[in-house]
């Protein structure tokens, strides 16, 4: 199974400021990288896939790189609707797995 | 617009059986795999498998092989996941994806308690 590291696991920030999360894959796993975000009383919603493609409606202040084994999610000028759960997720071959999260909190 | 809308909360237990339902809306049901993710109290997301929407057939990751039955009513767009000989460790909420390739929608989730 492709194992998903995920860090940091909590990150405190404020708005307007700029984070980056990090998620290794322990084999390459091309591109086929998707990031999601979990709010409570909401259902996941996906951002970015094949590694750096914005999803539709995902805003622009997001943005994520990487390929391989190395992938990093970036987020610009931190909103207040940003502070969320952030998962990594391989779909690169079955199992699918996901990265542990990283909860991101408003300092 | 395309929702998928998990039944309610359950509070079950050790030994019982659930069956949760994922009702989709809003596209062709069988133009997709439904997906069933798993996220333990505090934990992260498990994947458990999937069903194919078309023919039926379902697929099981190794961990959840045994005592999980991933079913459809297609004629009512709803995927469901029936857990028997529930487990405490089976206290979670569970989540149901549609996935071509990727998870773009995703149900609400359903808790479900396993507790004496």
């Amino acid at each position: 199974d492709v194992q998903m590291t995920q860090s940091p696991s909590y990150l405190a920030a404020s708005p307007g400021e700029s984070v980056s999360i990090s998620c290794k894959a322990s084999k390459s796993i091309s591109n086929n990288l998707a990031w999601y975000q979990e709010k409570p009383g909401k259902a996941n919603k996906l951002l970015i896939h094949s590694g750096s493609t914005l999803q539709s409606g995902t805003p622009s202040r997001f943005s994520g790189s990487g390929s391989g084994t190395d992938f990093t999610l970036t987020i610009r000028s931190l909103e207040f609707e940003d502070f969320a759960v952030y998962y990594c997720q391989q779909y690169n071959e079955y199992p699918l797995t996901f990265g542990s999260g990283t909860k991101l909190e408003i300092k | 617009q395309i929702q998928l809308v998990q039944s309610g909360p359950e509070l079950k237990k050790p030994g019982e059986s659930v069956k949760i339902s994922c009702k989709a809306s809003g596209y062709t049901f069988t133009d997709y795999a439904m997906h069933w993710v798993k996220q333990a109290p505090g934990k992260g997301l498990k994947w458990m498998g999937w069903i194919n929407t078309y023919t039926g057939k379902p697929t099981y990751a190794d961990d959840f092989k045994g005592r999980f039955v991933f079913s459809l009513e297609a004629s009512a767009s709803t995927a469901n996941l029936q857990i028997s000989n529930l487990k405490n460790e089976d206290t979670a909420t569970y989540f149901c994806a549609r996935r071509y390739i990727l998870f773009d929608y995703w149900g609400q989730g359903v808790m479900v308690t396993v507790s004496s």
